[in-house]
């Protein structure tokens, strides 16, 4: 089955800093790439996606990057706010995969003022 | 408002007293699924539901029943849980798999359940 990875498992950037967080994964099959935002005490949030028939997507702050070849992706957050600060997941599905998603095991980015 | 909830929030209970935990959603969405978090390990699949009466494990169902009698419901039962399943679950859900193309999974706001 798919395993996806992720690092860092904690990010601590000034306010204002970009923060990078990438994961690899292991099926090549894999074709949807979501990353979940986690707040304190609530649940998973998608906040952007990525297909396998494009190489970037851009969301004002966010962007995401995937790179078949090599099986991994990364969440590129600009100019960051302290309500950025959160637990921050990817995650991996096949097509038509029953299960539909297999997750990173997180990071927690802390954005410091 | 389109989400999904979970009660309770909050459950302490004691080894081998059985416990539900319920998950309903208003989106008319066909595939359900349960996690649990753990540090370190994220977010791990213990049931999925592809529709109603469709039910099939994923990586950590042992423990842990499922039921999916309707499409909005998907309860989650521990029969006799163990301290080992101490942990945070999530519910979620999602359009499911048409046209092969996967959907945005809705989570609800989790159930914090402690085994003593």
């Amino acid at each position: 089955g798919e395993n996806v990875e992720q690092h860092p498992s904690t990010l601590s950037v000034q306010e204002g800093d970009s923060a990078v967080i990438k994961c690899t994964y292991s099926d090549s099959a894999s074709n949807y790439f979501p990353w979940y935002k986690q707040e304190l005490g609530k649940g998973p949030q998608l906040i952007i996606d990525i297909r396998s028939n494009v190489g970037e997507k851009k969301d004002q702050r966010i962007a995401v990057t995937l790179n078949k070849t090599a099986k991994h992706f990364s969440l590129h957050i600009t100019e960051t706010q302290p309500e950025d600060s959160a637990v921050y997941f990817c995650a991996a599905s096949s097509p038509g995969s029953a299960r539909q998603l297999t997750f990173g095991s997180g990071t927690q980015l802390t954005v410091l003022p | 408002e389109a989400q999904v909830t979970q009660n309770p929030r909050y459950l302490i209970t004691v080894t081998g007293k059985k416990l539900t935990v319920t998950c309903s959603q208003n989106m008319n969405h066909e595939y359900m699924s349960w996690y649990r978090q753990d540090p370190g390990l994220g977010l791990r699949q213990i049931y999925y539901s592809m529709n109603v009466e469709v039910t099939d494990k994923g990586d950590v169902p042992e423990g842990y029943k499922v039921s999916r009698k309707e499409k909005r419901n998907f309860p989650l039962i521990l029969e006799s849980p163990s301290p080992n399943q101490t942990s945070l679950y999530f519910c979620a859900s999602s359009f499911g798999l048409r046209g092969r193309v996967n959907y945005e999974q809705f989570f609800g706001p989790g159930t914090r359940l402690t085994v003593l």
